[in-house]
């Protein structure tokens, strides 16, 4: 898997736009950038991902830059329910299809300040 | 929403002893998960299964543990001989083919505590 980086911690008040940041230099052109999300102990949440063009869904918005080598996920309007551990995972390039393990990074810690 | 469910959502056992974790995958899924996460760790791969069998298992993924899919609907991962060190959230993941294959859905997780 790409090499991520992500700050450790972050916080945005409620109501604003978050803006989470991950580099990804390391990336090869068929990789794709996944995003998760984990609220306490909870199991992880699938959010968006991306190959190069930005995506959006009901859940987020996701930039990738041009060059591929970073991206920010992006919560519109952040509620207290959006606090958790964000992960930005680029996994292997897929190899055997539907069958690909993710791992699992330290991510962000996004706390939503009422 | 389908999701992915798991049972027990807590289990405590003695060291030695064998436990069986059980998940019901989302129902038109075909490739399954378990991952794992002690206390204040990463989320860490297990095992990943297919067509009813083993696709890839992590150094974690020893011959203590098995998977199992015993039916149309259940995913199981026993622990066959319990230690304390297997003491951690166990979460259990689906995936279905028509999708971009890391688009993977967890269940609520099982806290397995080892005494």
């Amino acid at each position: 898997d790409a090499k991520t980086t992500q700050p450790p911690s972050m916080d945005c008040a409620e109501g604003r736009a978050a803006n989470l940041p991950c580099n990804h230099s390391t990336i090869s052109g068929n990789e794709y950038v996944y995003w998760y999300r984990q609220i306490h102990s909870q199991g992880p949440q699938y959010i968006i991902h991306g190959l190069k063009n930005n995506e959006t869904n009901e859940m987020a918005s996701l930039i990738i830059t041009e060059d591929r080598k970073s991206s920010t996920l992006i919560l519109p309007h952040a509620t207290l329910r959006d606090t958790a551990v964000y992960y930005c995972i680029v996994p292997r390039s897929i190899s055997n299809f539907g069958n690909e393990k993710l791992t699992f990074g330290t991510g962000t810690r996004l706390t939503i300040i009422p | 929403e389908p999701e992915v469910t798991q049972t027990p959502s807590h289990q405590v056992t003695q060291m030695g002893q064998e436990v069986i974790l059980r998940c019901v995958p989302i129902s038109n899924h075909l490739y399954f998960y378990w991952y794992r996460q002690i206390l204040g760790q990463k989320v860490e791969f297990l095992v990943s299964f297919y067509n009813n069998e083993i696709s890839e298992k992590s150094e974690i993924f020893d011959d203590q543990f098995s998977v199992e899919r015993p039916d149309g609907s259940n995913f199981t991962l026993k622990i066959r001989s319990t230690k304390l060190e297997d003491s951690a959230m166990y979460f259990c993941a689906s995936s279905d083919r028509d999708t971009v294959s890391y688009e993977q859905y967890f269940g609520p997780g099982t806290r397995l505590t080892v005494t």
